[in-house]
């Protein structure tokens, strides 16, 4: 399979703890985003790297997110000292540059819940 | 920064026509894209609108006004697996800015 895999697909967890989620996205793919979608909204934007590089990151992450992307592959979102707020879906999408259709390829997100 | 309106529901029947709106705010804007999602499932591409005009995909087509600032989906020849959330999202920048979507419901 070539598409974006996500891992976890399910966490639950306490609050307070830390959790780390994985993206794999499509190898030619340069962009990589991370979107955050609870119930009955759109995905809310994140972050996004071009290669390694993270070029965007939303004002309405807190600085208990953080977002890698080491040699411009995989990337980790990680969350630490979980609130019951942080309750959502994550979602990854990645993209190609060139010729760009407006397309995003999305992965089936890690779900996570904070009790 | 980049904002997009769209209406929360739409409700109609099988084999009907119907049309999902989009209004938008950009600082830069780079197209409008469309994305459906069933209940549980990830978003998945549908349809891109670099320049004004109707774009079709099979049952489904995609407008885009640049001076109105408005886009929208026309699904025809609806089925019950259309029963979805529907959003649009605008590559702008660096980032890509998704609206709060339109949950349709397609009735027998």
């Amino acid at each position: 399979d070539t598409g974006v895999s996500q891992n976890p697909r399910h966490k639950i967890t306490k609050r307070g703890q830390n959790v780390t989620f994985r993206c794999d996205p499509i190898s030619e793919h340069n962009r990589l985003y991370w979107y955050r979608q609870t119930l009955g909204q759109g995905p809310e934007f994140l972050t996004y790297f071009q290669n390694e590089a993270q070029l965007e990151k939303s004002r309405l992450l807190s600085d208990r997110f953080s977002a890698e992307r080491p040699k411009g592959s995989f990337s980790t979102l990680e969350i630490q000292r979980t609130e019951q707020g942080d309750s959502a879906m994550y979602l990854c999408a990645s993209s190609l540059i060139r010729g760009s259709t407006g397309e995003l390829f999305f992965g089936e997100g890690s779900r996570l819940t904070v009790l | 920064g980049q904002s997009l309106e769209q209406p929360s529901e739409v409700t109609a029947v099988e084999g009907a026509i119907v049309q999902i709106n989009c209004t938008y705010q950009t600082s830069g804007f780079y197209g409008l894209s469309w994305y459906q999602q069933h209940d549980g499932g990830a978003p998945t591409f549908l349809s891109y609108n670099a320049l004004d005009g109707l774009e079709e995909t099979g049952r489904f087509s995609s407008f885009l006004s640049r001076s109105d600032s408005y886009g929208y989906l026309l699904l025809q020849e609806l089925q019950m697996k259309d029963s979805a959330s529907y959003f649009c999202a605008s590559p702008g920048g660096q980032n890509f800015v998704f609206g709060p979507g339109t949950r349709l419901s397609v009735l027998p």
